[in-house]
């Protein structure tokens, strides 16, 4: 089955400094990964998604997110974080085996992002 | 814009009752999706629908069952509801393989 591993918690950074939230994943196959955002009291909002081709991918907010397939991981980047970048990250792998229409979602624990001044 | 509803953001029961929490999309999309979210465990995926009156277990059905009678509606309920599914209850669509849309939640409390 597949699965994504969120190892941080919580990442603290400071405003203007660069960010990474880490993600890696197990999966048969091709790998289809996901980064998605929670604000506070929000649901979840799509931020960007990796299917093929160029290992980095441009999302929204001006964040992006790094495919390395030898070391399994989807990390996702900003190079000059905000504090309104404040929130909870999750990272999702897609089930390659369930073909039906609805994408079947695997999510990580979520990391907590706080950025200060 | 997507525009995903659910009806309540905050619920309060008891043991033993049944609770239905409400999800409502406005784009016409196939699939929707419930969740449940919990510190330290991320979402766990309950139930999904890839059409009306069609549903498919996730990975964390027991105590919970849905309803799908039209295409813009996706009911959880909780037939007998316990301590245990005290929960943020997270519902998404989406008409496509990628993007889910998410609701902004509900809060349930079981006592």
């Amino acid at each position: 089955a597949q699965s994504v591993a969120q190892p941080e918690d919580q990442v603290n950074v400071a405003e203007g400094n660069p960010l990474t939230v880490k993600c890696t994943y197990s999966v048969s196959g091709n790998p289809y990964l996901f980064w998605y955002v929670q604000y506070p009291n929000r649901g979840l909002q799509f931020l960007l998604k990796y299917i093929t081709g160029d290992n980095l991918v441009k999302g929204s907010y001006g964040f992006e997110a790094e495919f390395n397939k030898s070391q399994t991981s989807f990390h996702l980047k900003k190079p000059s974080a905000l504090v309104s970048d404040s929130a909870l990250y999750f990272c999702a792998v897609r089930d390659p085996l369930y073909t039906g229409t609805a994408s079947k979602l695997t999510f990580g624990t979520g990391t907590r992002l706080q950025v200060t001044l | 814009d997507v525009k995903v509803t659910q009806s309540s953001r905050y619920l309060v029961k008891r043991t033993g009752e049944k609770v239905f929490l409400e999800c409502v999309q406005d784009m016409d999309h196939e699939n929707m999706f419930w969740y449940r979210q919990d510190p330290g465990l991320g979402l766990r995926l309950i139930y999904f629908s890839y059409d009306v009156k069609m549903k498919e277990k996730g990975d964390i059905p027991e105590g919970y069952s849905v309803s799908r009678e039209k295409k813009e509606r996706f009911s959880l309920i909780l037939e007998s509801a316990s301590t245990n599914q005290t929960s943020m209850y997270l519902c998404a669509s989406t008409s496509s393989i990628w993007e889910q849309y998410f609701g902004p939640g509900t809060r349930l409390t079981v006592t």
